[in-house]
């Protein structure tokens, strides 16, 4: 398997763009999350995604980010607009919740740079 | 999610063992014991888990204390591709959210 993928790997944009972030999650993982990573808050839980269906979007900063799962091999996650403060590396990760484990394996990340 | 606490940084000199610690003071009797690592520009990857025993695989070696409010990773011969930053993790039963913290960042001196 691949493992997840993530595009693009890098992003730089201008203030007040639409941004969109995407994954590929594992085959056969039916458990999706979006992180977000700074320096100065670390890793942060954004949205947490089971069959499709958000149940914890508690992290999601504001109304300016939202996400979407429209089938079980794809994922989105869209910032409208985009400020420089969600310059950040922005993580995708996915499980299986029918392993006792359950361990997330982890995208590559984008790069986000909002200018 | 019940809390862990790290030191924000270690060293170690090559191939010399490492013992990273965790304290996880109100872990409740259902969580598991997590350890991530993120070596630098990656993603976190998961390193091993337990609950009460201590636990082997090929990337480290996890001691669980007796009455679980703590817990060390232990990497047996430290290498250069051992420079990360560790998480440790609680996990429990249903929902899987996880909150990272600030981990502990390894330091490996050749």
């Amino acid at each position: 398997d691949a493992g997840v993928i993530q595009s693009p790997r890098h992003e730089v944009t201008e203030m007040g763009q639409e941004v969109t972030l995407r994954c590929k999650p594992i085959s056969g993982h039916n458990s999706l999350f979006w992180y977000r990573q700074t320096m100065m808050r670390g890793l942060e839980l954004l949205i947490y995604f089971n069959n499709n269906v958000p149940i914890d979007d508690s992290g999601m900063p504001e109304d300016r980010f939202s996400a979407k799962m429209p089938n079980a091999s794809f994922s989105t996650l869209k910032i409208q607009p985009s400020e420089p403060r969600d310059s950040a590396v922005y993580f995708c990760a996915s499980s299986s919740e029918d392993r006792v484990v359950n361990e997330q394996f982890f995208g590559p990340g984008t790069r986000l740079t909002v200018l | 999610d019940a809390k862990t606490t790290q030191p924000n940084s270690m060293e170690s000199n090559e191939e010399e063992p490492v013992h990273l610690p965790c304290n996880h003071s109100t872990i409740s009797g259902t969580d598991y014991i997590h350890w991530y690592r993120q070596l630098p520009s990656q993603g976190p990857e998961y390193v091993i888990h337990g609950l009460t025993s201590n636990v082997n695989n090929r990337m480290a070696s996890l001691a669980i204390a007796e009455d679980r409010k703590s817990s060390t990773l232990i990497l047996h011969r430290a290498t250069l591709r051992d420079a990360a930053v560790y998480y440790c993790i609680l996990r429990g039963g249903g929902y899987q959210k996880v909150t990272f913290g600030i981990g502990t960042k390894l330091q490996v001196i050749p």
